[in-house]
Protein backbone atom coordinates (compact mmCIF):
# COMPACT_ATOMS: atom_id res chain seq x y z
CA UNK A 1 0.00 0.00 0.00
CA UNK A 2 3.30 2.33 -0.32
CA UNK A 3 2.53 4.80 -2.11
CA UNK A 4 5.54 5.97 -3.66
CA UNK A 5 8.52 3.35 -3.75
CA UNK A 6 12.17 3.30 -4.93
CA UNK A 7 14.64 0.46 -5.77
CA UNK A 8 17.06 -0.08 -4.44
CA UNK A 9 16.95 1.22 -1.10
CA UNK A 10 20.79 1.33 -1.19
CA UNK A 11 23.21 1.34 -3.60
CA UNK A 12 27.18 1.17 -3.48
CA UNK A 13 29.36 1.18 -6.70
CA UNK A 14 32.85 2.11 -7.89
CA UNK A 15 33.79 5.58 -9.52
CA UNK A 16 32.78 5.40 -13.49
CA UNK A 17 30.19 2.28 -13.21
CA UNK A 18 26.31 3.31 -14.72
CA UNK A 19 23.92 2.71 -12.21
CA UNK A 20 19.87 3.32 -12.57
CA UNK A 21 17.20 3.74 -9.71
CA UNK A 22 13.56 3.14 -10.39
CA UNK A 23 10.49 4.97 -9.54
CA UNK A 24 6.98 3.97 -9.11
CA UNK A 25 3.60 5.94 -7.21
CA UNK A 26 0.49 4.12 -7.03
CA UNK A 27 -1.22 7.58 -6.18
CA UNK A 28 -2.72 8.36 -9.79
CA UNK A 29 -0.64 11.42 -9.99
CA UNK A 30 0.23 12.98 -12.91
CA UNK A 31 3.54 14.53 -12.23
CA UNK A 32 6.82 13.14 -10.87
CA UNK A 33 10.24 14.68 -9.83
CA UNK A 34 13.88 13.66 -8.71
CA UNK A 35 15.54 15.19 -5.68
CA UNK A 36 19.24 15.30 -4.73
CA UNK A 37 19.78 15.69 -0.96
CA UNK A 38 23.37 15.69 -0.19
CA UNK A 39 25.21 14.95 2.82
CA UNK A 40 24.00 18.90 4.73
CA UNK A 41 20.23 17.41 3.83
CA UNK A 42 19.96 19.85 1.64
CA UNK A 43 17.18 18.91 -0.70
CA UNK A 44 17.11 20.22 -4.32
CA UNK A 45 14.82 19.56 -7.48
CA UNK A 46 17.02 17.89 -10.33
CA UNK A 47 14.03 16.88 -12.34
CA UNK A 48 10.30 16.82 -13.01
CA UNK A 49 8.53 15.00 -15.34
CA UNK A 50 4.33 15.40 -16.25
CA UNK A 51 2.66 12.83 -17.84
CA UNK A 52 5.85 12.06 -19.25
CA UNK A 53 7.18 15.29 -20.58
CA UNK A 54 10.15 16.88 -19.17
CA UNK A 55 8.84 20.19 -17.78
CA UNK A 56 11.69 20.98 -14.93
CA UNK A 57 15.65 20.19 -15.64
CA UNK A 58 17.85 21.66 -13.83
CA UNK A 59 21.34 21.97 -13.73
CA UNK A 60 22.40 18.85 -13.47
CA UNK A 61 25.16 17.34 -15.28
CA UNK A 62 24.18 15.35 -18.91
CA UNK A 63 25.32 11.94 -17.62
CA UNK A 64 22.03 11.79 -15.05
CA UNK A 65 18.97 11.41 -17.77
CA UNK A 66 15.17 10.00 -16.14
CA UNK A 67 13.10 8.29 -18.21
CA UNK A 68 9.34 7.98 -17.44
CA UNK A 69 8.01 4.99 -19.54
CA UNK A 70 4.53 6.06 -18.01
CA UNK A 71 3.40 8.09 -15.64
CA UNK A 72 3.14 5.85 -12.85
CA UNK A 73 7.28 5.48 -13.17
CA UNK A 74 9.94 7.90 -13.64
CA UNK A 75 13.70 6.21 -13.28
CA UNK A 76 16.73 7.65 -13.10
CA UNK A 77 19.64 6.66 -14.79
CA UNK A 78 22.95 7.51 -14.27
CA UNK A 79 26.50 7.44 -16.45
CA UNK A 80 30.22 7.29 -15.53
CA UNK A 81 29.69 7.47 -11.65
CA UNK A 82 31.44 10.10 -9.88
CA UNK A 83 32.48 10.27 -5.97
CA UNK A 84 30.29 13.85 -5.56
CA UNK A 85 27.19 12.02 -6.55
CA UNK A 86 27.19 10.17 -3.30
CA UNK A 87 23.97 11.42 -2.05
CA UNK A 88 20.28 10.41 -0.69
CA UNK A 89 18.17 10.21 -4.63
CA UNK A 90 14.38 10.90 -3.50
CA UNK A 91 11.30 10.25 -5.61
CA UNK A 92 8.17 12.07 -5.19
CA UNK A 93 4.71 12.69 -7.09
CA UNK A 94 1.85 15.51 -7.29
CA UNK A 95 -1.60 15.37 -8.61
CA UNK A 96 -0.48 17.71 -11.59
CA UNK A 97 1.94 20.58 -12.07
CA UNK A 98 -0.66 23.14 -10.68
CA UNK A 99 -1.51 20.62 -7.74
CA UNK A 100 1.71 21.11 -5.20
CA UNK A 101 0.84 18.75 -2.32
CA UNK A 102 4.46 16.43 -3.26
CA UNK A 103 4.73 12.74 -1.82
CA UNK A 104 8.23 11.10 -1.28
CA UNK A 105 9.46 7.80 -1.90
CA UNK A 106 11.62 6.28 1.02
CA UNK A 107 14.64 7.70 -0.52
CA UNK A 108 18.01 5.29 -2.39
CA UNK A 109 21.25 6.42 -0.81
CA UNK A 110 24.07 6.05 -2.98
CA UNK A 111 27.48 5.49 -2.37
CA UNK A 112 30.01 6.09 -4.96
CA UNK A 113 33.22 4.39 -4.15
CA UNK B 1 14.06 32.40 -8.15
CA UNK B 2 12.81 31.66 -4.97
CA UNK B 3 15.61 31.68 -1.81
CA UNK B 4 14.08 29.84 1.37
CA UNK B 5 15.74 30.97 4.85
CA UNK B 6 15.25 28.43 8.11
CA UNK B 7 16.10 29.59 11.08
CA UNK B 8 17.01 28.19 13.64
CA UNK B 9 19.16 24.85 12.24
CA UNK B 10 19.14 22.97 15.63
CA UNK B 11 16.38 23.30 18.08
CA UNK B 12 16.42 21.18 21.29
CA UNK B 13 12.90 21.60 23.94
CA UNK B 14 11.88 19.29 26.63
CA UNK B 15 9.24 17.09 26.61
CA UNK B 16 5.58 18.81 26.56
CA UNK B 17 6.66 22.33 26.12
CA UNK B 18 5.85 24.32 22.31
CA UNK B 19 8.35 24.49 19.67
CA UNK B 20 8.73 26.99 16.93
CA UNK B 21 10.42 27.13 13.40
CA UNK B 22 10.57 30.00 11.50
CA UNK B 23 11.00 30.58 7.55
CA UNK B 24 11.73 33.79 5.44
CA UNK B 25 11.31 33.51 1.48
CA UNK B 26 12.18 36.40 -0.92
CA UNK B 27 9.80 35.44 -4.30
CA UNK B 28 6.27 37.96 -3.11
CA UNK B 29 4.85 35.98 -5.89
CA UNK B 30 4.85 32.40 -3.77
CA UNK B 31 1.57 31.50 -2.29
CA UNK B 32 2.34 27.57 -1.37
CA UNK B 33 4.08 26.93 1.67
CA UNK B 34 4.34 23.02 2.94
CA UNK B 35 6.34 21.57 6.16
CA UNK B 36 7.59 18.14 5.47
CA UNK B 37 8.92 16.14 8.06
CA UNK B 38 11.97 14.03 7.63
CA UNK B 39 12.88 10.98 10.14
CA UNK B 40 15.92 9.56 10.04
CA UNK B 41 16.35 6.96 7.15
CA UNK B 42 12.91 8.17 5.51
CA UNK B 43 11.93 10.23 3.26
CA UNK B 44 10.30 13.82 3.54
CA UNK B 45 6.33 13.50 4.96
CA UNK B 46 4.21 16.23 4.09
CA UNK B 47 3.08 17.26 7.75
CA UNK B 48 0.82 20.74 7.20
CA UNK B 49 0.82 23.17 4.52
CA UNK B 50 -0.96 26.64 3.97
CA UNK B 51 -1.52 28.72 0.72
CA UNK B 52 -1.17 32.29 1.12
CA UNK B 53 -5.17 33.26 1.33
CA UNK B 54 -5.05 32.28 5.05
CA UNK B 55 -2.94 33.60 7.43
CA UNK B 56 -3.39 30.23 10.06
CA UNK B 57 -3.88 26.79 9.44
CA UNK B 58 -4.14 24.41 12.58
CA UNK B 59 -4.17 20.39 12.56
CA UNK B 60 -3.59 19.30 16.10
CA UNK B 61 -0.55 19.81 17.54
CA UNK B 62 0.79 21.56 14.95
CA UNK B 63 -0.27 25.26 13.07
CA UNK B 64 1.33 26.85 10.47
CA UNK B 65 1.64 31.03 10.52
CA UNK B 66 1.71 33.02 7.53
CA UNK B 67 2.38 37.02 6.99
CA UNK B 68 3.19 37.84 3.19
CA UNK B 69 3.58 41.31 4.62
CA UNK B 70 7.05 40.38 6.31
CA UNK B 71 7.33 37.16 3.80
CA UNK B 72 7.58 34.75 6.54
CA UNK B 73 6.21 31.27 8.02
CA UNK B 74 6.48 29.60 11.23
CA UNK B 75 5.56 25.92 12.16
CA UNK B 76 4.87 25.40 15.39
CA UNK B 77 4.30 22.29 17.00
CA UNK B 78 2.74 22.26 20.68
CA UNK B 79 3.02 19.75 23.84
CA UNK B 80 5.82 18.05 21.65
CA UNK B 81 6.88 14.56 22.12
CA UNK B 82 9.41 11.93 21.36
CA UNK B 83 8.31 11.30 18.15
CA UNK B 84 8.14 14.97 16.84
CA UNK B 85 12.09 14.62 16.98
CA UNK B 86 12.98 14.89 13.47
CA UNK B 87 14.13 17.19 10.61
CA UNK B 88 11.48 19.59 9.53
CA UNK B 89 12.12 21.21 6.07
CA UNK B 90 9.81 24.41 5.01
CA UNK B 91 9.48 25.01 1.43
CA UNK B 92 7.57 27.94 -1.26
CA UNK B 93 6.68 28.35 -4.22
CA UNK B 94 5.03 30.91 -6.70
CA UNK B 95 1.39 30.45 -8.02
CA UNK B 96 1.36 27.27 -11.06
CA UNK B 97 5.17 26.94 -10.47
CA UNK B 98 5.52 23.27 -8.57
CA UNK B 99 8.82 23.84 -8.67
CA UNK B 100 9.77 23.57 -4.48
CA UNK B 101 12.37 25.12 -3.12
CA UNK B 102 13.23 24.12 0.00
CA UNK B 103 14.85 25.68 3.84
CA UNK B 104 17.67 24.09 4.88
CA UNK B 105 16.07 22.14 7.11
CA UNK B 106 15.81 22.20 11.16
CA UNK B 107 16.89 19.32 13.78
CA UNK B 108 13.93 19.20 15.95
CA UNK B 109 15.27 17.11 19.40
CA UNK B 110 12.35 16.37 21.83
CA UNK B 111 14.18 15.58 25.18
CA UNK B 112 11.97 13.19 27.61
Amino acid sequence: DTAVSQTPKYLVTQMGNDKSIKCEQNLGHDTMYWYKQDSKKFLKIMFSYNNKELIINETVPNRFSPKSPDKAHLNLHINSLELGDSAVYFCASSRGTSSYEQYFGPGTRLTVT
Amino acid sequence: GENVEQHPSTLSVQEGDSAVIKCTYSDSASNYFPWYKQELGKGPQLIIDIRSNVGEKKDQRIAVTLNKTAKHFSLHITETQPEDSAVYFCAATPYGNNRLAFGKGNQVVVIP
